[in-house]
């Protein structure tokens, strides 16, 4: 089972939709989780993290955690164009290592 | 901010040439990463560095080194440049376990290395 799964897609909403990507991840003591950005030919940002079960909002971002089925997601409310990149969900390695592992990426593409 | 820099964005070498990457963040972060991206491989990391002369083996060392001589600096050297190491080479840092905002990852801009 690979650590860190995404769907690939690629994923198309329209502009003013809620665009909607997961990630489940097999290591069942993980405790930090995060989303990454990455526009094409650029390198990734980190715009959320999250550590407890539950939902985490920055704007129009909405992180949301479930332990007990080692999931997590991350909503993008009013989806813009701008919003068109690949999304990296990444996720602490086993045993507590400084590392991070990363899923595969899910493109995102808003439509005008 | 936290700021990462690397020292080219674009970069081509022969193959056999001893290439430098060189990495800068001014966080005083304790761990720093050397990773590389290929389509449909996604990240992939080559070493890790958590403290000055400190490293460790990623998930695909093999063909480069790692030097950490100074906290803020983590150079990535490949020994004898192929054409199967052309790739996307992302540095990350991040502070220390037991800080408040440990394991979270800041990447610079990335070098696109061709090999010829």
């Amino acid at each position: 089972q690979k650590e860190v799964e995404q769907n690939s897609g690629p994923l198309s909403v329209p502009e003013g939709a809620i665009a909607s990507l997961n990630c489940t991840y097999s290591d069942r003591v993980s405790q930090s989780f995060f989303w990454y950005r990455q526009y094409s030919g650029k390198s990734p940002e980190l715009i959320m993290s999250i550590y407890s079960n539950g939902d985490k909002e920055d704007g129009r971002f909405t992180a949301q955690l479930n332990k007990a089925s080692q999931y997590v997601s991350l909503l993008i409310r009013d989806s813009q164009p701008s919003d068109s990149a690949t999304y990296l969900c990444a996720v602490q390695g086993r045993g507590g290592s400084e590392k991070l592992v990363f899923g595969k990426g899910t493109k995102l593409t808003v439509n005008p | 901010d936290v700021k990462v820099t690397q020292s080219s964005r674009y970069l081509v070498k022969r193959t056999g040439e001893k290439v430098f990457l060189e990495c800068v963040q001014d966080m005083d972060h304790e761990n720093m990463f050397w990773y590389r991206q290929d389509p449909g491989l996604g990240l992939r990391l080559i070493y890790f560095s958590y403290d000055v002369k400190m490293k460790e083996k990623g998930d695909i060392p093999e063909g480069y080194s790692v030097s950490r001589e100074k906290k803020e600096r983590f150079s990535l050297i490949l020994e004898s440049a192929s054409t199967n190491q052309t790739s996307m080479y992302l540095c990350a840092s991040s502070f220390g376990v037991g800080t408040g905002t440990s394991y979270e990852q800041y990447f610079g801009p990335g070098t696109r290395l061709t090999v010829t």
